[in-house]
C-alpha cells in the first residue's frame, strides 16, 4: 500500500486553478528526499511532470508548478485544459527500511 | 532519443511464473539503472525493485524479495523482470523505468508496459 497520501479526485473548470495535495512522513517527505510528479494519461504510461520537487522536464508547460514543505508536498496546474485531464502521481525515497521508492496514491484530475 | 520497449502481455495461471523483458536504447545503458513498477486495474502505482544495469546488483521491497529476480543482459541492453508463485493479485500492468542514481532519484522514461493477466 501507499505511504503518500493524496486526494483521490479533483476537478475544475477549463482555466481554473487545481491543487493535489501529497501526505508523507518524516522517513520519505520529511527527509532530504524530493518529490516527484508523474501525469498518467488513460491507457498510457506514466510520463514525469515534475522533478526535485518543483523542477519540470523540458516540454512539460509551466502551467504546472510543484513544491515540497515539511511532510508535504502540492502539484498545481493553472489555467486547466481538457488535455490536462489524467492521473497524477506524487513519488519520493522512504529510507526506513533499505532502498524503497514510494508513490502517492495517486489522484484523477477532472476538466468540468 | 531513449527508449525503453518492454515485451507483450502475457496470460498465466496461477501457480506459474512470467518473465517480461525491457530493452533499452538511447543512451548509455550501463550508466542508469532500471526500476520496475506495477499497475494493477483501477490501482496506483506500486515499486518492485531496482536493478544496477552495470555491475547487476538488485534491491526489492520487502513485499517482493523471494518472489521477483531482476537480471541484466549488457550486451543487449535488456532488462528482465521473473515473478514468481503467481496469484490474481498480480494481475497488472507492469512498467520498466530508468533513473540515474540508485536512491532518491525520479524515474525520467518509461517503459509502453506489459500487461500480465493471472487466470486459471
Amino acid at each position: 500500500q501507499s505511504v503518500l497520501t493524496q486526494p483521490p479526485s479533483v476537478s475544475g473548470a477549463p482555466g481554473q486553478r487545481v491543487t493535489i495535495s501529497c501526505t508523507g512522513s518524516s522517513s520519505n517527505i520529511g527527509t532530504s528526499s524530493d518529490v516527484h510528479w508523474y501525469q498518467q494519461l488513460p491507457g498510457t504510461a506514466p510520463k514525469l511532470l515534475i522533478y526535485g520537487n518543483s523542477n519540470r522536464p523540458s516540454g512539460v508547460p509551466d502551467r504546472f508548478s510543484a513544491s515540497k514543505s515539511g511532510t508535504s508536498a502540492s502539484l498545481a496546474i493553472t489555467g486547466l485544459q481538457a488535455e490536462d485531464e489524467a492521473d497524477y502521481y506524487c513519488q519520493s525515497y522512504d529510507n526506513s527500511l533499505g532502498v524503497s521508492y514510494v508513490f502517492g496514491t495517486g489522484t484523477k484530475v477532472s476538466v468540468l | 532519443q531513449v527508449q525503453l520497449v518492454q515485451s507483450g502481455a502475457e496470460v498465466k495461471n496461477p501457480g506459474a511464473s512470467v518473465t517480461i523483458s525491457c530493452k533499452a536504447s538511447g543512451y548509455t545503458f550501463i550508466d542508469y539503472y532500471i526500476h520496475w513498477v506495477r499497475q494493477a486495474p483501477g490501482q496506483g502505482l506500486e515499486w518492485m525493485g531496482i536493478i544496477n544495469s552495470r555491475g547487476g546488483g538488485t534491491d526489492y521491497p520487502q513485499k517482493f524479495q523471494g518472489r521477483v529476480i531482476v537480471t541484466r543482459d549488457t550486451s543487449t541492453s535488456t532488462v528482465y523482470m521473473d515473478l514468481s508463485s503467481l496469484t490474481s493479485e498480480d494481475t497488472a500492468m507492469y512498467y520498466c523505468a530508468r533513473s540515474r542514481y540508485r536512491t532518491s532519484d525520479y524515474l525520467d522514461y518509461w517503459g509502453q508496459g506489459t500487461l500480465v493477466t493471472v487466470s486459471s
